[in-house]
């Protein structure tokens, strides 16, 4: 069955720390893997998206690493900011387009003064 | 550049009706796709148009239905309400075919089932 994990569920840190999001999957064939950015009340924003030969994807802070090996995406976050409170949610697409789109259930990040 | 646009932002219906969502994608974007999201079961994909063609669907009954007009602006319907489809329902647009390419996503129409 086509999954994807994304963990921990909640992470709560102090503002100017660095943390790491995962996300493992199990959907194949593998087409990309984005990583998207929802603000509570807002529509998510992507933030990378990374197909099979693509290691490491940057967007400023953001940092979205890829082992297709394994399966195992991370998205570090460096020099945690308040506005980066939000939920990160991990989606994976198969070689069937939309058809095999499947969304993780996402990370809810707290960045404390 | 305007960004995705959807109205109404919050809808209130009861069993039974039908609801129409509007969507209006980026200049110059073709592809709209549609995604239901809620608590339990996070974001789902609804389905997608290009071109004024339905080219993606997710696994969602029949009540649920979309068009695409020649201006790429779209519309989602969902007939025969059920509780279970409180929820906000998302747009986004895409200058190609999704899923290849960048979405960029309204901020959801927010529809609770009484």
């Amino acid at each position: 069955k086509n999954q994807v994990e994304q963990s921990p569920q909640s992470l709560i840190i102090l503002e100017g720390k660095n943390c790491t999001l995962q996300c493992n999957y199990t959907v194949s064939p593998f087409s990309n893997l984005r990583w998207y950015k929802q603000d509570t009340g807002r529509g998510p924003v992507s933030l990378t998206i990374m197909t099979f030969s693509e290691n490491t994807k940057s967007n400023g802070r953001y940092t979205a690493t890829l082992d297709a090996d394994t399966k195992q995406s991370s998205l570090h976050i460096t020099a945690s900011q308040l506005s980066d409170s939000a939920s990160y949610i991990c989606v994976v697409s198969g070689d069937q387009g939309a058809q095999k789109l499947v969304f993780g259930q996402g990370t809810r990040l707290t960045i404390n003064p | 550049k305007a960004g995705v646009t959807q109205t109404p932002r919050y809808l209130i219906k009861t069993r039974g009706q039908q609801v129409t969502l509007s969507c209006s994608p980026i200049s110059g974007h073709r592809s709209v796709s549609w995604y239901q999201q809620t608590p339990g079961q996070g974001l789902q994909f609804l389905f997608e148009y290009f071109s004024e063609t339905q080219r993606n669907k997710g696994n969602f009954p029949g009540r649920f239905s979309g068009r695409q007009f020649s201006n790429s602006r779209s519309e989602m319907n969902v007939s025969t309400l059920e509780l279970g489809d409180s929820a906000l329902y998302l747009c986004a647009s895409s200058k190609g075919q999704f899923p290849m390419g960048t979405q960029y996503f309204g901020p959801g129409t927010r529809l609770l089932v009484l």
